[in-house]
């Protein structure tokens, strides 16, 4: 099956720094999310985007599908922010798969 | 509006047990998927069902199975539950096959 990478797997930041978390994968792919599981196990949407760049406030995301990777930056960080961010992939047979995730920690 | 809602919230079986878990859809929409979250680990993907045909399925055994209702709601089933069954099971909803939102889950504790 397609191999889902995420980086780095741990980020400790200060409140108000900046990020940026990669996700890499193996084949071509019909979609790509990007969500946020905060520490009670919610999975929030953050992007739908199998391509091209998008913003939502200090959240943006951008998809190069030819090149089989996603970035996600976060600016101006807030303790908030902290959790597990994971993206994952619809392959063009139907299956998802999730990254290995970004754990991060964002101290005041 | 609702969004996707799950029951029940938490659940405690024996080892050779059955299980069925219940998942509502966002108001108009039409797909349902299930996922398995061990802890410490990212979900994996178990099925997903479109205008209640099944469209798609993870990489499963065949004690697992789920089912869509015309109203757009899905069931999930586990037969014979094992100890490594324990984990969060999540439920998510999408129009179609785009965006993905994600119930709170059923944490299955397995004894």
């Amino acid at each position: 099956g397609i191999q889902v990478e995420q980086s780095p797997p741990d980020l400790i930041l200060q409140e108000g720094a900046n990020s940026t978390l990669r996700c890499n994968f193996s084949d071509s792919v019909n979609n790509l999310q990007w969500f946020h599981q905060n520490p009670w196990g919610q999975l929030i949407n953050l992007f739908y985007i199998p391509s091209g760049t998008k913003q939502n406030g200090r959240l943006s995301a951008t998809t190069v599908a030819t090149e089989r990777y996603s970035l996600l930056y976060i600016s101006s960080s807030q303790t908030t922010d902290s959790g597990v961010y994971f993206c994952a992939v619809e392959t063009t047979g139907n299956q998802f798969y999730f990254g290995t995730g970004t754990s991060l920690t964002v101290i005041p | 509006d609702a969004g996707v809602t799950q029951s029940p919230t938490h659940l405690i079986k024996t080892r050779g047990q059955h299980v069925t878990l219940r998942c509502s859809p966002i108001s108009g929409h039409k797909s349902v998927s299930w996922y398995q979250q061990v802890l410490g680990q990212g979900p994996q993907f178990i099925f997903q069902y479109y205008e209640k045909e099944e469209r798609g399925r993870g990489n499963f055994p065949d004690r697992f199975s789920a089912r869509q209702f015309p109203n757009y709601s899905s069931e999930l089933n586990v037969n014979a539950l094992l100890l490594g069954d324990s984990a969060l099971y999540l439920c998510a909803s999408s129009f179609a096959t785009d965006t993905q939102y994600f119930g709170p889950g059923t944490r299955l504790t397995v004894l």
